[in-house]
């Protein structure tokens, strides 16, 4: 069965500082890699998804995550975050052997200092 | 504007009662999810449905029930056998349907808030 860790429950970051959340999957095949974003009593937007091909990706808000198979690993990052950037941070795994189920890790809540 | 769109935002439910969430999409997407939120624990999945008039059990099925009698359509019941119902409710869709290509890019309604009196 997939599974997907997020090992940070919370991080403070300062604004216009650079930001990094952590997510581990399991999986025994190639997955299918999601971020979410998620505002206090909001449904989930989709920040960037990882498929195939290359394994840096480019998603809205200025947030990437690089997909590194060695360490089961698709890490965000996002240069300089902005006040706006406070919400909670869900990865998710994917995959069409598992019925197209995505599971999601326990989220990241990040708090923006001004 | 297409979208998915989750009614009520806040529900109470009275003991023993069953109460209905309410999830419609105009994505024309073949998929649609139920996802069950609670503090720390991410989303976990109730029910879904890749094709109209068929569904399957998630992970956490037990004390809920679903129908999907039109496309647009996939509403979520919170049986009197469900014992914790407090929590976010999150509806989902999809395009991917049984016989196309994958593509698990789900996008995500706003989100009922079950509470018990």
């Amino acid at each position: 069965a997939q599974s997907v860790t997020q090992p940070d429950i919370h991080i403070t970051v300062s604004e216009g500082a650079s930001l990094e959340l952590r997510c581990n999957y399991s999986y025994g095949a190639t997955p299918y890699l999601f971020w979410y974003v998620q505002s206090p009593g909001q449904g989930l937007q989709l920040l960037l998804k990882y498929f195939s091909g290359d394994t840096l990706v480019q998603g809205i808000k200025g947030f990437e995550a690089e997909f590194k198979r060695s360490q089961s690993s698709f890490n965000l990052r996002k240069p300089s975050v902005h006040w706006s950037d406070a919400a909670e941070y869900f990865c998710a795994v994917g995959a069409k052997a598992a019925g197209n189920k995505l599971t999601f890790g326990g989220g990241t809540r990040v708090l923006v200092k001004p | 504007d297409g979208g998915i769109t989750q009614s009520p935002k806040y529900l109470f439910r009275k003991e023993g009662q069953n109460v209905t969430l309410s999830c419609e999409q105009n994505l024309n997407h073949d998929a649609m999810y139920w996802y069950r939120q609670d503090p720390g624990q991410g989303l976990r999945l109730i029910y879904y449905s890749q094709i109209v008039n068929d569904f399957q059990k998630g992970d956490i099925a037990e004390g809920y029930s679903v129908s999907r009698e039109k496309k647009e359509s996939f509403p979520l019941t919170v049986t009197s056998a469900q014992k914790n119902p407090t929590a976010f409710y999150l509806c989902a869709s999809s395009s991917t349907g049984l016989a196309g290509p994958f593509q698990e890019t789900q996008y995500f309604g706003p989100g009922t808030r079950l509470l018990v009196l």
